[in-house]
């Protein structure tokens, strides 16, 4: 079974920290993802990695960075917290063969108050 | 620009009858689909895809169904049961490979007993 781990299920930040948050998964998957869900949005990619330091933004960047220096862990930054980062996010990864697939970690619900 | 869009926010089914979940899109460039299943405080999990070139894929339970000339899809689910509670997302992709999925906002379906 592949398994998508992150590092934290809650987390509760101040505006203005520097936040990361994990996401590691165990089948030699390329590809990883970051999404954040929001109610009435759905989930809205933020970035993606398909090689080790590779990178492309997704359709909501603005705010976050990320980091891929091992094949098997995935980091988001939030380089400044703020308020409008509140959500739930949640990482994927996926085979390039069987990209349509992704297979999600539990997420973690980041409050920033 | 919401792309793939599920108008209905919620669905309550009577447990034994049909669940039928709707999404629509946007882009016609897009080549795959498919349907997430999320439970709460859990990622979501992969149900069932379907290709452009097709228009019905089946798999046990679930049916899904793609009318392109319409840009709209739809979810069945019959019988239905009360372990199906949960938030449905469509997502669609550009083509095979491509790494990026759109996903929808999401359908909360609630089995009644």
């Amino acid at each position: 079974d592949v398994k998508v781990t992150q590092s934290s299920r809650y987390l509760v930040k101040r505006t203005g920290e520097k936040v990361f948050l994990e996401c590691v998964q165990d089948m030699d998957h390329e590809n990883m993802f970051w999404y954040r869900q929001d109610p009435g949005l759905g989930l809205r990619l933020i970035y993606f990695s398909y090689d080790v330091k590779m990178k492309e933004k997704g359709d909501i960047p603005e705010g976050y960075s990320v980091s891929r220096e091992k094949k098997e862990r995935f980091s988001l930054i939030l380089e400044s917290a703020s308020t409008n980062q509140t959500s739930m996010y949640l990482c994927a990864s996926s085979l390039t063969s069987h990209s349509y697939e992704q297979y999600f970690g539990p997420g973690t619900r980041l409050t920033v108050t | 620009d919401q792309q793939v869009k599920q108008n209905s926010p919620s669905l309550s089914v009577q447990e034994g009858r049909i669940s039928i979940l709707n999404c629509d899109y946007t882009n016609s460039m897009f080549d795959y689909f498919l349907w997430y299943k999320k439970y709460p405080a859990e990622g979501p999990t992969f149900l069932i895809s379907i290709s452009s070139i097709k228009d019905k894929n089946e798999d046990g339970r679930f049916t899904v169904f793609l009318n392109k000339s319409a840009k709209h899809l739809s979810l069945h689910i019959v019988p239905s049961q009360p372990g199906d509670s949960a938030v449905y997302f469509c997502a669609a992709q550009l083509d095979f490979g491509n790494e990026k999925l759109t996903f929808g906002t999401g359908t909360r379906l609630t089995i009644i007993p």
